[in-house]
């Protein structure tokens, strides 16, 4: 499987600032995606990063607050923005097999974000 | 009713305990099926795939039953590495992931 890494690992930010997370793949994915976990609960998708075009959303999730880019098929990033207490969770950028968003998928470690 | 609903434990299993999980889920049209294995302050990881014929992999099995819509885990002869949290992902348009059951295993 893909080698994810995924920079910073953890931050600790002030409220209305806004943060960038990086994941960087060791090879050519076609489908990356975004994930929320917070504290005690299970994963959330936030979008499916898409090359060349703008992210797709799930619901409850928007651009304005989540902007992501994907410039090439090894490299992504999330940025988190206006960050309030609310949005301190894990984010995990994943990859995905195959061509399919239903097909098994390998997560990166992490980014442990803690907002004050 | 949520898309993918797991007992969340805790288990607590004596070493060399067999351990059973199971996960049921909603959408009758999904496509696969995972186990991840999450250990505490780390990310998730492929367990194993879920096929309706069943599949083994070492102490591991799993099933899948479409037409009652659950899938189980069978963990045989418990390590104590083996103390995780364990995640039931079912995919159709995208993965969606259960809360997750906490195994602890007893020395």
């Amino acid at each position: 499987s893909a080698v994810i890494s995924q920079k910073p690992s953890r931050d600790i930010c002030q409220r209305g600032t806004s943060l960038t997370i990086q994941c960087q793949v060791d090879s050519q994915v076609t489908m990356m995606f975004w994930y929320r976990q917070q504290p005690g609960q299970s994963l959330t998708l936030i979008a499916t990063a898409n090359q060349g075009s703008e992210a797709t959303y799930e619901s409850g999730f928007v651009i304005d607050k989540f902007p992501i880019s994907r410039p090439n098929l090894t490299f992504s990033t999330l940025t988190v923005s206006n960050m309030s207490p609310e949005d301190s969770s894990i984010y995990l950028c994943s990859v995905g097999t195959g061509e399919s968003s239903y097909n098994e998928q390998f997560f990166g470690p992490g980014t442990r974000l803690t907002v004050l | 009713r949520k898309e993918v609903e797991q007992d969340p434990g805790p288990f607590n299993v004596p070493e060399g305990a067999t351990v059973a999980f199971n996960c049921t889920y909603s959408n009758s049209a999904s496509q696969s099926f995972f186990w991840y294995r999450q250990d505490c302050r780390k990310e998730p990881k492929l367990l194993m795939s879920v096929y309706s014929s069943g599949n083994e992999d070492g102490r591991f099995t799993a099933q899948l039953n479409r037409a009652s819509q659950y899938i189980s885990l069978l963990i045989r002869d418990s390590k104590l590495s083996d103390s995780a949290t364990y995640l039931c992902v079912v995919g159709n348009e995208k993965l969606t992931f259960g809360t997750g059951t906490r195994l602890t295993i007893i020395p």
